[in-house]
């Protein structure tokens, strides 16, 4: 059973340049969420989707931009890297939305952004 | 201020140890605590989930909710290096879970 899958592991950027990272989930879960991860600010959630068809911004968005494939798949862009980027990134999904629903967590994307 | 508030630690303690991980939040309309555990290079697990007060007990694990302090607690008993890992608490803050910053713990054969 994967659960929720993250692709890549690792990246490097330069400044300024794109990159897409991957979520997929096979739990049959309704809402998806992108966090980040950083040393001293814990995870601050960056976009999430209730359903499929539907995105909100969470704490963090700027910089940043989101597509809920389907059901399974959630993506993050960022679409002109920079330093203040460079963190761990979690992809997470849960049954339903709101606030009684536990998280599952990918993994995690390790992004360094030079 | 931060809704959720966990000192980060770090925290050793010798294999056997009763640990006690602690967390205060500010929300008073919050009802649903859960606690994770995040082994390096991994991504957070649940391990303790509880709603409003009380206590809830699982296996060595005991998570303890007290509303009218805004207090949250994990006691873990019988600490094993196993345990050695961040624990997260986080509370329900409208529709997003809110986390605290972690408390990485140490568990020393």
């Amino acid at each position: 059973n994967a659960g929720v899958t993250q692709t890549p592991k690792f990246q490097v950027l330069k400044t300024g340049q794109s990159m897409t990272l991957q979520c997929a989930q096979d739990m049959n879960h309704n809402s998806m969420y992108w966090y980040r991860q950083d040393p001293g600010m814990g995870l601050r959630l960056i976009y999430y989707s209730a359903s499929e068809g539907t995105t909100d911004k969470g704490e963090v968005p700027n910089g940043y931009n989101v597509s809920r494939l389907n059901k399974r798949e959630f993506s993050l862009r960022l679409e002109s890297a920079a330093p203040s980027q460079t963190s761990v990134y979690f992809c997470a999904s849960s049954v339903a939305g709101g606030n009684n629903s536990p998280l599952h967590f990918g993994n995690g994307t390790r992004l360094t952004v030079t | 201020q931060k809704e959720v508030e966990q000192d980060p630690g770090p925290l050793s303690v010798p294999e056997g140890a009763i640990v006690s991980l602690n967390c205060t939040y500010s929300n008073s309309a919050f009802q649903y605590f859960m606690w994770y555990r995040q082994y390096s290079r991994k991504g957070p697990e649940l391990l303790m989930y509880t709603y409003s007060s009380g206590n809830k007990e699982d296996g060595r694990f005991t998570a303890q909710v007290d509303k009218s302090s805004k207090y949250i607690s994990l006691f873990i008993r019988d600490s094993q290096p196993s345990d050695s890992a961040t624990y997260l608490c986080a509370s329900a803050g409208s529709y997003q879970l809110t986390f605290g910053k972690g408390t990485k713990l140490s568990v020393i054969p």
